[in-house]
């Protein structure tokens, strides 16, 4: 199975200041169609998981332009540039390249 | 507005069986495959099973391989998730999300927990 780390596991951020994520695979997340299937999920507390971004870099319709992610073959980053107290939660990165599909533990993100 | 309502979860004796089913509306249903992920209390999110839009294809996690069958009604834009021998390493939130590279749309969740 592809195994997705992601650090840190606990990010307390000052709100205005920017925070980043990293993601690592165990393995290339280049699909056979030559996309790189590395996903960023936002779960806020109590609630179901939601999908920020997909194919390492795009964002989803309706994520604030502060969020972005980056990276190729096996490195990714999911930065926000200035936090806001509606950011707080948890992060996974998801890799949807093989099967079984995996999730990173997850980040939570806190506000100092 | 595209929504997916799972519902079925509940209390369980180690075992026993449930079937959860997800409801989908706001898009052409049998245009997309479909995913099961779950997530124990307090823990991280974990891919459960994937089906194609025709049903054609399915894929399963290794420790529910044999145990749980995911399917589909095309006619009835409704996923399902039938659930035998359960064990109590199963109890979690269960999320129906939509696709299977990235799921970009997910349920609200339902809670199946497995006690005696």
């Amino acid at each position: 199975d592809v195994v997705m780390t992601q650090s840190p596991l606990s990010l307390p951020v000052t709100l205005g200041q920017p925070a980043s994520i990293s993601c690592r695979s165990s393995q290339s997340l280049v699909y056979s169609d030559g996309n790189t299937y590395l996903s960023w999920f936002q779960q806020r507390p109590g609630q179901s998981p939601r999908r920020l971004i997909y194919k390492v870099s795009t964002r989803d319709s309706g994520v604030p332009d502060r969020f972005s992610g980056s990276g190729s073959g096996t490195d990714f980053i999911l930065k926000i540039s200035r936090v806001e107290a509606e950011d707080v939660g948890v992060y996974y990165c998801m890799q949807g390249a093989h099967w079984p599909r995996t999730f990173g533990q997850g980040t939570r993100l806190e506000i100092k | 507005e595209v929504q997916l309502l799972g519902s079925g979860g509940g209390l369980v004796q180690p075992g026993g069986s449930l079937r959860l089913s997800c409801a989908a509306s706001g898009f052409t249903f049998s245009n997309y495959a479909m995913t099961w992920v779950r997530q124990a209390p307090g823990e991280g999110l974990k891919w459960v099973s994937t089906i194609a839009n025709t049903g054609g294809n399915t894929y399963y996690e290794d420790s529910v391989k044999g145990r749980f069958t995911i399917s589909r009604d095309n006619s009835k834009n409704t996923l399902y998730l039938q659930m035998n021998n359960l064990r109590d390493e199963d109890t979690a939130v269960y999320y129906c999300a939509r696709g299977f590279l990235a799921p970009d749309c997910w349920g609200q969740g339902t809670l199946v927990t497995v006690s005696s």
